[in-house]
């Protein structure tokens, strides 16, 4: 099945620590992105990569890492200096030339 | 002010009605519109897409642009309660997604009542 994963579905942090969201895609598309959702928020942009080994950072990006060293992988890190993590993290992909893109189920984080 | 602004309702209507989902938006450059559907606790899905002005129709569902007013519905008729579910607008100003950006609305939360 031709789709985007993530994992872990859930996930718990303790403060002070990083960790590491996947998202996983074998669409063949070439831009990536990352959205954080909160209640009554929509979606806002975190980082987006439009090929393998670059990426920009969108809109809500401070306290956040990524890497794009495959064109199927988009790993996000949390790090400690994100001040308020708790949320629904969302991955997307597209294909070069589309307007629109399509999102992977999904992975929440709870910061304890 | 937003760029896009969405009524998050929620909506709730009976089972078999007409239901009116819209989005106002303020930036003129927008030429692509879509429509996701999310179901609670997963990713949004592409529902519907459109380019400037005028009607799309698939199956159940309507997607209306008029950009002189700035304003997309989607229409779904003889609603489900599989309808249930939130709904997000979405719109960007480019042909090239890696070069776009895209701007979501807030979603509105609709119910159908059995």
């Amino acid at each position: 099945d031709g789709g985007i994963t993530q994992s872990p579905k859930y996930l718990f942090r303790k403060e002070g620590q990083n960790v590491t969201l996947s998202c996983e895609q074998n669409l063949n598309h070439d831009a990536m992105y990352w959205y954080r959702q909160d209640p009554g928020q929509g979606l806002r942009l975190i980082y987006y990569s439009q090929i393998v080994n670059d990426f920009q950072k969108g809109d809500i990006a401070e306290g956040y890492s990524v890497s794009r060293e495959k064109k199927e992988s988009f790993p996000l890190t949390v790090t400690s200096a994100q001040k308020n993590p708790t949320a629904f993290y969302l991955c997307a992909s597209s294909p070069a030339g589309a307007d629109t893109q399509y999102f992977g189920p999904g992975t929440r984080l709870t910061v304890l | 002010q937003k760029e896009v602004e969405q009524d998050p309702g929620p909506l709730s209507v009976p089972e078999g009605a007409i239901v009116s989902l819209n989005c106002t938006y303020s930036n003129s450059a927008f030429q692509y519109f879509m429509w996701y559907r999310q179901y609670s606790r997963k990713g949004p899905e592409l529902l519907m897409y459109t380019y400037s002005s005028g009607n799309k129709e698939d199956g159940r569902f309507t997607a209306q642009v008029d950009k002189s007013s700035k304003y997309i519905s989607l229409f779904i008729r003889d609603s489900q309660p599989s309808d249930s579910a939130t709904y997000l607008c979405a719109m960007s100003s480019s042909g090239y997604s890696s070069a776009s950006k895209i701007i979501f609305g807030s979603g509105t939360r609709l119910s159908i009542r059995p």
